[in-house]
């Protein structure tokens, strides 16, 4: 497996509660992705980044944020966690950003919001 | 609106046979079509990448191929094993990131 650890691997929070996910990753890839997936949907992209401090928005950025202050990691936050953001959330990284690179995931966080 | 759609149904299949499955897109124009494998509670995993210019592409037991005109792909596993029981996703590139597809599981009975 890629060097991708996500954490933490599960976590059940309340509606309205902050909450960070953590993806870290021994490779020194540029480009770090955040995904959530959900039955019927597939993966969907939340944010992007593109090197330490470069982030763009995905396809669902609503209600989430992230950042990067090292080429290791990156940080997704829900400021405010509502019962639509349970899901399974998958970081992914990729040496380019370019379509051709394939990408390497992490295991994922299960996040379920009550 | 751009929409990905593969098989609908899960796909069951005698050990030995081949799977076949499709990825069918409309309003994307991609210049590479990648395949992953996900295992129940796992990330998934990279198969294979086919360009635009190739019309297809073989890895082991894996085909697939690439219809820019039918805007299809088609995904083969030859001699099918259980060990091949996952659910199998299809990505295009599309604005130099992947949009990918819902998935189709495929079950391989001994």
């Amino acid at each position: 497996d890629a060097g991708i650890t996500q954490s933490p691997r599960h976590k059940v929070t309340e509606t309205g509660t902050p909450v960070t996910l953590r993806c870290h990753q021994t490779e020194n890839h540029r480009y770090m992705y955040w995904y959530r997936q959900d039955p019927g949907h597939g993966l969907r992209l939340i944010h992007y980044s593109y090197g330490v401090k470069d982030t763009d928005k995905g396809e669902v950025s609503d209600g989430y944020s992230v950042s990067r202050s090292k080429t290791e990691d990156f940080l997704l936050t829900l400021e405010s966690a509502t019962s639509s953001q349970t899901s399974v959330y998958f970081c992914a990284i990729s040496e380019s950003g370019q379509g051709i690179d394939e990408q390497y995931f992490g295991p994922g966080t299960r996040l379920t919001v009550t | 609106s751009q929409k990905i759609e593969q098989n609908s149904e899960a796909l069951n299949i005698q050990e030995g046979k081949t799977a076949t499955l499709t990825c069918n897109y409309t309003n994307y124009s991609p210049a590479y079509l990648q395949w992953y494998r996900q295992d129940p509670g796992r990330g998934p995993v990279f198969l294979l990448l086919i360009r635009e210019n190739e019309k297809e592409k073989r890895k082991e037991r894996l085909k697939v191929t690439f219809d820019t005109t039918l805007k299809q792909s088609l995904f083969h596993i030859t001699a099918s094993q259980p060990a091949d029981s996952a659910t199998y996703l299809c990505a295009l590139e599309a604005d130099y990131k992947l949009s990918f597809g819902a998935g189709t599981t495929v079950t391989v009975r001994a």
